[in-house]
Formats: structure tokens, C-alpha cells, sequence
């Protein structure tokens, strides 16, 4: 059974910090893995998709890495800004209907 | 955009009542989603519709029934509510094309059960 883990739960850190938020998976056959964003009392929104054949994607000041060999996934945020402040969700895709969630690290930037 | 509408945003029930939560989505797509996040647990898939007029069960769907009233809907019912479904509910859309698929997410409804 897919195991997702995301340590750690909780990362507080000063504004302009690059930060990296870690999620690691037990299985590695995957279609791809995504990463969320969730802000209190709201809905999840995709950030970064990476395919299972791709290493990486970057959007903006996220880059977002894949090594399905180690099972591992990690989430760089650069120049952090109080904005980002959210709880990230990685999610692995295993089959056209199974996607498994890790509990999310929950981010606070300090101005 | 509207993307994907979910209502009511907030719902207390009692115990053995029974309630319909609603979902649509205007993307066109083609598979539609329920799930639940309760803390410390991650979201848990319900149920979910590849397409119109097909569901299926997910990882914890005891306690649901789920209809695909047509492409754009998709409804999620408690017959008779239990405290143990206090969590909130999530509903969301995609386009399955294979790896590069996305999910749109529902703002959420947040049902207590007395």
C-alpha cells in the first residue's frame, strides 16, 4: 500500500528564507506527483505537476523535484514572503483514479 | 471561472439525519471526485466518477452514495449521518489524460455531526 509522508508537520521561518518542505513516498510506480497548496477554509490548488519520467518543474520562485528511485519529492521555496504562508500537500498519482495524499506540512512565514 | 462549486460551505447535522452535498464543475471535465480531510489523516478518497453515469467506491465510502446526475454534477449523500462523518468534504474535477493530469478542487464543506 502507497505510503506518503511529509515531515515536517509544521515550519516556521523568517521572511526571505529559502526554504525546502520534504515528501517521501514507499512506492515508486507513479504516473506522476503533484504538489498542493492549501490556505484555511479553502479548497486545495495544484502548484506543480511533476510527470514520473521528469525530475523537475519550477514555477516562479517554487521548484519542485522528483526521484522516484529513493521515493522522495522536495518543494523549494525561494525568497520566502508571508504570502506563502499555507499548508502544502504532495500527492502521488499511482492509477487513473488513485491519488495519495500526505498530510501536509503546515508553513508560516514571519515578516 | 467559476471551476468547481460546492454547496452548503458549512452543515450541522444530528445523529441519523441525512443531508446531499452538492458538487459542479464547468471545466468540461470528464472525471469528478469526493473527498474527505479530517487531521492528522491526509484526504481519503470516497467515491469517484470517471465519467458520466459511472461511480465507483474509493479508499472509505461506507456510509455514502454518490450520484453523477450528468457531466457537469456530482452529489454526495449520507443516508444517516454518524458522528464518525464530522471532517470536511472535498470535491473536485479532472481531465484524466494520463500523467498530466490536474485536479481543480471545491472550497470545501465543513459538516459536524452531533
Amino acid at each position: 500500500k502507497q505510503e506518503v509522508t511529509q515531515i515536517p508537520a509544521a515550519l516556521s521561518v523568517p521572511e526571505g528564507e529559502n526554504l525546502v518542505l520534504n515528501c517521501s513516498f514507499t512506492d515508486s510506480a507513479i504516473y506522476n506527483l503533484q504538489w498542493f497548496r492549501q490556505d484555511p477554509g479553502k479548497g486545495l490548488t495544484s502548484l506543480l505537476l511533476i510527470q514520473s519520467s521528469q525530475r523537475e518543474q519550477t514555477s516562479g520562485r517554487l521548484n519542485a523535484s522528483l526521484d522516484k528511485s529513493s521515493g522522495r519529492s522536495t518543494l523549494y521555496i525561494a525568497a520566502s514572503q508571508p504570502g506563502d504562508s499555507a499548508t502544502y500537500l504532495c500527492a502521488v498519482r499511482q492509477g487513473a483514479q488513485k491519488l495519495v495524499f500526505g498530510q501536509g506540512t503546515r508553513l508560516t512565514i514571519n515578516p | 471561472n467559476a471551476g468547481v462549486t460546492q454547496t452548503p460551505k458549512f452543515q450541522v447535522l444530528k445523529t441519523g439525519q441525512s443531508m446531499t452535498l452538492q458538487c459542479a464543475q464547468d471545466m468540461n471535465h470528464n472525471s469528478m471526485y469526493w473527498y474527505r480531510q479530517d487531521p492528522g489523516m491526509g484526504l481519503r478518497l470516497i467515491y469517484y466518477s470517471a465519467s458520466e453515469g459511472t461511480t465507483d467506491k474509493g479508499e472509505v465510502p461506507n456510509g455514502y452514495n454518490v450520484s453523477r446526475l450528468n457531466k457537469r454534477e456530482f452529489s454526495l449523500r449520507l443516508e444517516s449521518a454518524a458522528p464518525s462523518q464530522t471532517s470536511v468534504y472535498f470535491c473536485a474535477s479532472s481531465d484524466w489524460t494520463g500523467a498530466n493530469e490536474k485536479l481543480f478542487f471545491g472550497s470545501g464543506t465543513q459538516l459536524s455531526v452531533l
